[in-house]
């Protein structure tokens, strides 16, 4: 496989489920990233890692939590989601010190 | 917040014809200027970068204008096809604990009719 691959591609959950989306990049990047994009809006950033490390934390909340066991791979937890979550989750991955983000395909999440 | 402004929110124009799409950001340490391109279904995906050293770029049928004293950066497609309908992303990106982190517009969605 090449690239950034998302699974799974959709996911319907109540709001008291637990699920978790995966990313795996095959690019050999050290950086990644996940993004929520919502109809209307712009692409909303929620976490970085870089070498691993999470360096950004956009004031998500905690419901959402991620994790990043090693540079080819990241999930997004997810834990009492509301409606409002609903939304297409983009992970993308880069070489640190480059502004070029390979994204995947995306989770389409649905809320009821 | 950092913001980016894109426009206009759609476009539709006829094969062969020119799209441009503007953008506009206010902090000037952004230093990085990516568009992205996403078919319905896909992730967005690079199309075209450009620094702010640099006052224009060209890829193929793609071309970015930048304008630094206006903090204002362009796409122009060049002999649009169909195959060229999708949604148009700029970003300005700042660099953050070593990754770039970009700012996204709104996005533009592009039609163009054969």
């Amino acid at each position: 496989e090449t690239g950034v691959t998302q699974t799974p591609r959709h996911l319907v959950m109540g709001m008291t489920n637990k699920k978790s989306l995966k990313c795996e990049q095959h690019l050999g990047h050290n950086a990644m990233y996940w993004y929520k994009q919502s109809a209307k809006k712009p692409l909303e950033l929620m976490f970085v890692y870089s070498l691993e490390e999470r360096v950004e934390n956009n004031s998500v909340p905690s419901r959402f939590s991620p994790e990043c066991p090693n540079s080819s791979h990241l999930f997004l937890h997810l834990h009492t989601l509301q409606p409002e979550d609903s939304a297409l989750y983009l992970c993308a991955s880069s070489h640190i010190g480059t502004g070029a983000l390979h994204f995947g395909d995306g989770t389409r999440l649905s809320i009821l | 917040q950092q913001q980016v402004k894109q426009s206009p929110q759609s476009l539709i124009v006829q094969k062969g014809g020119i799209p441009i799409i503007n953008c506009a950001y206010e902090n000037t340490a952004f230093d990085y200027f990516p568009w992205y391109q996403q078919f319905p279904g896909k992730g967005p995906a690079l199309l075209i970068a450009i620094r702010p050293d640099v006052s224009e770029k060209k890829e193929g049928r793609f071309t970015i204008s930048f304008n630094k004293s206006a903090k204002q950066f362009s796409l122009h497609i060049m002999d649009s096809q169909p195959g060229d309908s999708a949604t148009y992303f700029c970003a300005a990106s700042i660099k953050t604990g070593g990754s770039y982190i970009p700012t996204f517009g709104r996005g533009t969605s592009l039609i163009v009719h054969p």
